[in-house]
């Protein structure tokens, strides 16, 4: 069954770089026929997608955090990336890691989530 | 603002039956790209509900259902249950820019 877990971030820095990891369990991120994203949700808002990456390496960004974002897979395949730059108060939130279905990214599969402090 | 429109609240005694409108426009919906829909319990993860606009995943009951028609889908759920009660939202791809995955803005339903 698969699972996938995020790792903790806690309490961060306006103008530092968040950094998450979610390891995927019970399947490989190299099988073919999904995405592997990072989705958040600010307190008491709705949801937000960040981007995917596929286990090719290629990634797709929300155009509106493009320039801040950058997703990575490791080489073992059981862990994908996400490193968030120049953050602020307003990317105070819970990440969720996701598994997308294509062609339609449904998300079928996601972590418990992580959140994430942003606060001087 | 979110891309997908959806009301911010809904309600319904049990054993009733309730909608839930999702309101996109011709770069989303309209677009021909498909709706699903999660159910979210407060501080869990959203869950699948329904897929490519009417499938229900494995253990979901049938008496959820998805549908969609020209720039807006639909969730309905029939014989309401108190544990039913949670914040459902409604995703779908928007083409504008380079293309991105776009959520509602989440309804909550309350039964009464």
């Amino acid at each position: 069954q698969l699972e996938l877990q995020e790792s903790d971030s806690g309490l961060l820095r306006p103008s530092q770089t968040l950094s998450l990891t979610c390891t995927v369990s019970g399947a490989s991120i190299n099988k073919g026929g999904y995405s592997w994203s990072w989705i958040r949700q600010p307190p008491g808002k709705t949801l937000e997608w960040i981007g995917y990456i596929y286990h090719t390496g290629d990634t797709f960004y929300n155009p509106s955090l493009k320039s801040r974002v950058t997703m990575s897979v490791d080489r073992s395949k059981i862990r994908f990336s996400l490193k968030l730059n120049s953050i602020t108060a307003a990317d105070t939130a819970k990440y969720y890691c996701a598994r997308g279905v294509e062609p339609s990214d449904s998300f079928d599969v996601w972590g418990q989530g992580a959140v994430v402090t942003v606060s001087s | 603002q979110s891309v997908l429109t959806q009301p911010p609240s809904v309600s319904g005694a049990p054993g009733q039956r309730v909608t839930i409108s999702c309101a996109g426009s011709s770069t989303n919906i309209g677009a021909n790209y498909d709706v699903h829909w999660y159910q979210q319990f407060p501080r869990k993860a959203p869950k699948l509900l329904i897929y490519n606009n009417n499938i229900r995943p494995s253990g979901v009951p049938d008496r959820f259902t998805g549908s969609k028609s020209g720039t807006s889908a639909s969730l309905a759920i029939t014989g309401l249950q108190t544990e039913d009660e949670a914040e459902y939202y409604c995703q779908s791809y928007d083409s504008r820019l380079s293309g991105y995955v776009v959520f509602g803005g989440g309804t909550k339903l309350t039964v009464l």
